[in-house]
């Protein structure tokens, strides 16, 4: 069965403390890696899209990471607007499956 | 339109009642997806439209949910007899194409209650 599992749950961050998000995956052939982010109350927001192992994409603050088994979010110098959960989804090659969601990361930046 | 637009925001619902969620894609979009998030858990994938057709209604959690999408665009997910384990908020996407490697754009999502 294809899962995506992401850690922490959630993470609590002081202002300028960098860290990474992880996402790691179990699936039958990797079409793309997807991450989102989530504000309360508001539906996803795309963030990036990674095809390959040893891919990365950046965005501000954000760079994202993939391997065979498992992607990295990682926030450097985190301000407190970065607050969100962060979601990982994965679209894999067989069949008519769309995007599988892991459950996120509820990020905490604190001033 | 500019981004994926979803009504009602929220609905309130009795138990026993049936309720329709609208969702209107991102014009151009052919694939469109329904999808529940229910506290505390992921996306629960339910459904999936390429075009007007949805090849694949296995996602759907019972009978009681249906789903239609007319002329390529607006989609509309139907749940009879709700019961209060549909409480959820349930989100629709669309993106260019189906899969292809193409994003999916999310609308704010429908805050369902049933009570």
């Amino acid at each position: 069965e294809d899962q995506v599992t992401q850690s922490p749950e959630a993470l609590r961050l002081q202002e300028g403390e960098s860290s990474s998000l992880n996402c790691s995956y179990t699936v039958s052939g990797l079409r793309g890696l997807f991450w989102y982010r989530q504000d309360p109350g508001k539906g996803p927001e795309f963030l990036f899209t990674l095809y390959s192992a040893g891919e990365e994409k950046e965005k501000e603050r954000l760079k994202a990471t993939l391997t065979k088994k498992e992607s990295f979010l990682h926030i450097t110098a985190p301000k407190p607007e970065d607050s969100a959960t962060y979601l990982c989804a994965v679209q894999i090659n067989s069949g008519n499956t769309p995007l599988v969601f892991g459950k996120g990361t509820r990020l905490s930046v604190i001033a | 339109g500019a981004g994926v637009s979803q009504s009602p925001s929220n609905k309130v619902t009795e138990k026993g009642k049936d309720v329709e969620l609208r969702c209107d894609p991102i014009s151009g979009h052919t694939a469109l997806y329904w999808y529940r998030q229910s506290l505390g858990q992921g996306l629960e994938f339910l459904i999936y439209f390429q075009g007007n057709s949805a090849p694949d209604k296995s996602g759907l959690p019972s009978d009681r949910f249906s789903a239609e999408r007319t002329g390529g665009s607006v989609s509309t997910l139907t749940i009879q007899r709700t019961q209060q384990e549909d409480s959820a908020v349930y989100l629709c996407a669309s993106s260019l194409v189906w899969q292809a490697n193409t994003e999916a754009f999310f609308g704010q999502g429908t805050r369902l209650t049933v009570v």
